[in-house]
């Protein structure tokens, strides 16, 4: 069954640093998504992407983040300068274009130190 | 805004009883989508199952089911016959139709225990 896929599964990074995060989402899904979860917090949207662009972003993807589609088949996600309060747990996920269901890959927990 | 409401924090439940996790949402959208996914502690997502608010019949995936009462804007799922596999944090999730983008948004989540 097909799925999605992060890496790397665990990123350790000093404050200031920049990261990347990559995601393959599944072959035929169009629709990409970043989420993030705090420790012990809910799972937070940061933001959308279709076509080649942003469709929607929340108000904690600031201009720190950026997303990228680098080929026909990664999705990144980085973060500039990372600040401490980044620490948490990094979900991609993607969806169909006629489905509203999303599959998220197994996350990317990042610490911040 | 859409916000997604999970009353519960924990609940336990006996192995092969019956267990029913509570959530409740509000929209003003006519037209969503609400999901019910399983975090265990290998802290991946895992879809459960997924109910359309056009549908009255309430989803049913083998032992998982929901009550979908949308009047009341509540999404509760059914857990029969648990299994120490199902041990794990329960997340109510919202998604609105075209007009209001494609974000989740997830409520705070229930730790479910099964007790052996």
């Amino acid at each position: 069954e097909p799925e999605v896929t992060q890496t790397p599964s665990h990123q350790v990074t000093q404050m200031g640093q920049e990261v990347i995060l990559r995601c393959v989402p599944i072959s035929n899904h169009l629709y990409f998504y970043w989420y993030r979860q705090i420790l012990g917090q809910k799972v937070e949207f940061l933001v959308s992407f279709y076509n080649n662009e942003i469709s929607e972003k929340s108000e904690i993807f600031d201009d720190q983040f950026s997303v990228e589609r680098p080929d026909g088949s990664n999705f990144t996600l980085k973060i500039r300068s990372t600040k401490l309060e980044d620490s948490a747990m990094y979900f991609c996920a993607s969806r169909e274009p006629t489905r509203y269901e999303q599959y998220f890959g197994p996350g990317t927990r990042l610490t911040v130190t | 805004a859409q916000t997604v409401t999970q009353s519960q924090p924990e609940m336990s439940v006996q192995e092969a009883e019956t267990v029913t996790l509570s959530c409740t949402y509000d929209t003003s959208e006519s037209d969503y989508y609400l999901f019910w996914y399983k975090q265990p502690p290998s802290r991946q997502m895992i879809l459960v199952i997924r109910q359309e608010a056009y549908k009255q019949q309430n989803a049913t995936e083998n032992r998982f089911s929901v009550n979908f009462q949308k009047a009341a804007k509540s999404f509760s799922l059914k857990i029969s016959d648990s299994q120490l596999g199902d041990a794990a944090m329960y997340f109510c999730a919202y998604i609105g139709g075209e007009t209001s983008g494609s974000r989740l948004t997830f409520g705070e989540g229930t730790q479910l225990t099964v007790n052996p």
